[in-house]
């Protein structure tokens, strides 16, 4: 157990529809990090909160959103979805902003979106 | 942040060390070395990091060279339970806006066998 929490691990839904992923970083983290790994792109940074506010942004889609909340949780909703957005969804977290040289990120064990 | 350019695959016997090379001819000197694996659909797993000292650690040992282009990991006894994709990651720590991501490659495909 890495301690960075992701819900549901498995998730089925249908072309158009709308699901939210949900991220628990681990305890004493501020930084949450989003992850989408599909067959043919490998590992790709979408967004990163701290603290409540977004830091970094990557490739996310315009359809895809995400949010940090007072207890640090982590939500990415994606909506009206494609048969593409089938893939892998890490969450990753870090005690600061990112820039600490004492150790890496800690990522969750992953949720596996299927869009039939 | 640099890029990074490893081998698709290698292979090493159950036991023997495993020496995972890695090129970052484009590292600025503020910029480390990161090790990730990630075991079959698994979350990625930190496993070292430096910026121009050898480092060592419970998983692994990470050879720096001195003009800092290229690195290895070293796993010293390789078990099955390390074969995995192993990705080098070359991060910055000085602020800006790419610092608080990791941009992963494709990495290396390691296979232990028996």
């Amino acid at each position: 157990d890495s301690g960075v929490t992701q819900t549901p691990k498995h998730l089925i839904t249908a072309t158009g529809q709308r699901v939210t992923l949900r991220c628990s970083p681990r305890s004493g983290d501020l930084s949450v990090y989003w992850y989408q790994q599909s067959l043919d792109q490998g590992l790709q940074f979408l967004i990163q909160y701290y603290n409540g506010e977004e830091r970094a942004k990557g490739n996310i889609l315009e359809r895809f959103s995400a949010q940090q909340f007072p207890d640090l949780h982590s939500e990415l909703n994606l909506s009206s979805l494609e048969l593409g957005d089938s893939a892998l969804y890490f969450c990753a977290s870090s005690p600061g902003l990112g820039a600490e040289t004492n150790y890496g990120y800690t990522f969750g064990s992953g949720t596996r979106l299927t869009v039939v | 942040d640099a890029k990074t350019t490893q081998p698709t695959s290698m292979d090493c016997a159950e036991g023997r060390a495993a020496n995972l090379p890695c090129n970052h001819s484009t590292i600025s000197g503020n910029e480390y070395v990161y090790w990730y694996r990630q075991i079959h659909s698994q979350g990625p797993q930190y496993i070292i990091h430096g910026l121009k000292n050898n480092e060592t650690n419970e998983m692994a040992s990470l050879i720096i060279t001195e003009d800092r282009k290229s690195s290895t990991l070293i796993l010293p006894h390789a078990t099955l339970r390390d074969t995995a994709v192993y990705y080098c990651i070359v991060r910055g720590h000085a602020g800006g806006t790419s610092y608080g991501k990791l941009t992963f490659g494709q990495g290396t495909i390691l296979t232990v066998h028996p």
